[in-house]
């Protein structure tokens, strides 16, 4: 089975514009999970969307958003980007509603904020 | 809320040296722990779990952890590490859908 993708892997904005970033889960992984990895503040929970809705979402504010289609590839988006957006952003899927939550990464977007 | 504590930022250990990288958490009812790997510039991978039974997990690569409830704690192992074990090693605690990981231990390996 292939694993988790993540495009693009690296992407490089400027102050106030928006960014998508698309994460792609293993064939038959319903769920999908978003983290924000920074030096600082090590690795934080985004939102987590299983069969299209959002399930769960950390504490961010609402310039973070995200989707999941039918298929359960996944999107995040961030609009009016700031400097501290500059992170890796990995995606992670999980069998279906796993309650052991055992999550699968992708190898991450690499987002820098000039 | 749940929560996980790993108090070593860094770690330096010589090649051929057992390892053990600490791990406390915080969770009301019976965790399901995770150590995970990251290597640089990449994502992370899943070393070994705990959902119940034997206190005592194997995992990838050599590595084992031992749950102790008494003490709040899933610290990981190595009984000889190799110079591709450097890397930053997180734990997690699963509760409510999330996965709520732990600061990282940057670990280094001397020849």
């Amino acid at each position: 089975k292939a694993g988790v993708t993540q495009t693009p892997r690296y992407l490089i904005k400027t102050r106030g514009q928006q960014v998508t970033l698309s994460c792609s889960p293993i064939s038959g992984h319903r769920s999908v999970s978003w983290y924000q990895q920074t030096p600082g503040q090590g690795l934080q929970f985004l939102f987590e969307y299983f069969s299209e809705t959002q399930r769960n979402k950390g504490n961010f504010p609402g310039r973070f958003s995200g989707r999941q289609f039918s298929n359960s590839r996944s999107e995040m988006n961030v609009s009016t980007l700031e400097l501290g957006d500059s992170a890796l952003y990995l995606c992670a899927s999980s069998p279906r509603d796993s309650i052991t939550n055992e999550q699968f990464f992708g190898p991450g977007t690499r987002l820098t904020v000039l | 809320a749940q929560s996980v504590t790993q108090p070593d930022i860094h770690i330096t250990v010589s090649e051929g040296a057992s390892l053990e990288l600490r791990c406390n958490y915080s969770y009301g009812a019976t965790p399901y722990l995770f150590w995970y790997v990251q290597s640089p510039g990449q994502g992370l991978q899943l070393l070994l779990k705990y959902f119940s039974g034997d206190t005592l997990v194997q995992g990838i690569k050599g590595f084992e952890a031992e749950f102790k409830r008494s003490q709040s704690s899933f610290n990981l192992r190595k009984p000889s590490v190799h110079w591709s074990d450097a890397a930053e090693y997180f734990c997690a605690v699963s509760g409510y859908s999330t996965l709520t990981f732990g600061k990282g231990t940057m670990l280094l390996v001397s020849p």
